[in-house]
C-alpha cells in the first residue's frame, strides 16, 4: 500500500527564516506533486516533480525529487507571510489516483 | 479566466434532503474529478469520469452519486446528506490521468448539513 508521510505537520516560523517540508512516500513513484491551500480555499498546483533529481523553483519556494530516496522536499527560503497555507504533496499511482500526504500547516509570523 | 468552475459555493441542506453540486470546466479536459475534504484533512477522491468512463472508489458511498452530460460538466449528487457529509468538495480536471498531467482545482463548495 502506497503511503504518503509528510512532516512537519504544523510548522511556525518567523519571517526571514529557511525551512524545508519533506515529503515520503513508500512505493517507486516517479511523478511527484506539490499543492497549496489557503483556508477555506481550493487548492494550488506549485509542482509537478517527473523525475529523479529534478528540481523547479517558484519565488520563494524550491521542490526536488529523489525517487531512490522516495523523499521530496519543498524548501523555502527568507519566508515571508504570505507563503502561509498549508502545503500538501502528492504522489500518483500508476492509473488516476493520487495518494495525498496529511499537509502541512504553515503559518510565517510578522 | 476561472477554468473550473462549482456551484454553489455554499450550500446549506437538511439532514436527509438530497443535494446536487455543479462543476463545470472550459479546459476541455477528459478526466473530472470529485474529491470530499474535510477540515485540516487531506481530498479524498470520491469518483472519477475518463471521458464518459465512470470510476467510483471503493470505499465511496453509495449514497454518494454522479453524473456527467458531457465534456464539460459533471455532477454530484448526495442522495440523503448526514452530518459526517459535511464537508468541502473539490472538482478537478485533468488533461490525462493523474499520473501524467496535472489536476486543476475548482474553488469548492463548502456542504453544510443542519
Amino acid at each position: 500500500e502506497l503511503k504518503v508521510e509528510q512532516n512537519p505537520l504544523f510548522l511556525s516560523m518567523q519571517e526571514g527564516k529557511n525551512y524545508t517540508i519533506y515529503c515520503n512516500y513508500s512505493t517507486t513513484s516517479d511523478r511527484l506533486y506539490w499543492y497549496r491551500q489557503d483556508p477555506g480555499k481550493s487548492l494550488e498546483s506549485l509542482f509537478v516533480l517527473l523525475s529523479n533529481g529534478a528540481v523547479k523553483q517558484e519565488g520563494r519556494l524550491m521542490a526536488s525529487l529523489d525517487t531512490k530516496a522516495r523523499l521530496s522536499t519543498l524548501h523555502i527560503t527568507a519566508a515571508v507571510h504570505d507563503l502561509s497555507a498549508t502545503y500538501f504533496c502528492a504522489v500518483d499511482l500508476v492509473n488516476y489516483q493520487l495518494i495525498w500526504g496529511a499537509g502541512t500547516k504553515l503559518i510565517i509570523k510578522p | 479566466d476561472a477554468m473550473v468552475i462549482q456551484n454553489p459555493r455554499y450550500q446549506v441542506t437538511q439532514f436527509g434532503k438530497p443535494v446536487t453540486l455543479s462543476c463545470s470546466q472550459t479546459l476541455n479536459h477528459n478526466v473530472m474529478y470529485w474529491y470530499q475534504q474535510k477540515s485540516s484533512q487531506a481530498p479524498k477522491l470520491l469518483f472519477h469520469y475518463y471521458d464518459k468512463d465512470f470510476n467510483n472508489e471503493a470505499d465511496t458511498p453509495d449514497n454518494f452519486q454522479s453524473r456527467r452530460p458531457n465534456t464539460s460538466f459533471c455532477f454530484l449528487d448526495i442522495r440523503s446528506p448526514g452530518l459526517g457529509d459535511a464537508a468541502m468538495y473539490l472538482c478537478a480536471t485533468s488533461r490525462g490521468l493523474a499520473g501524467l498531467d496535472t489536476q486543476y482545482f475548482g474553488p469548492g463548495t463548502r456542504l453544510t448539513v443542519l
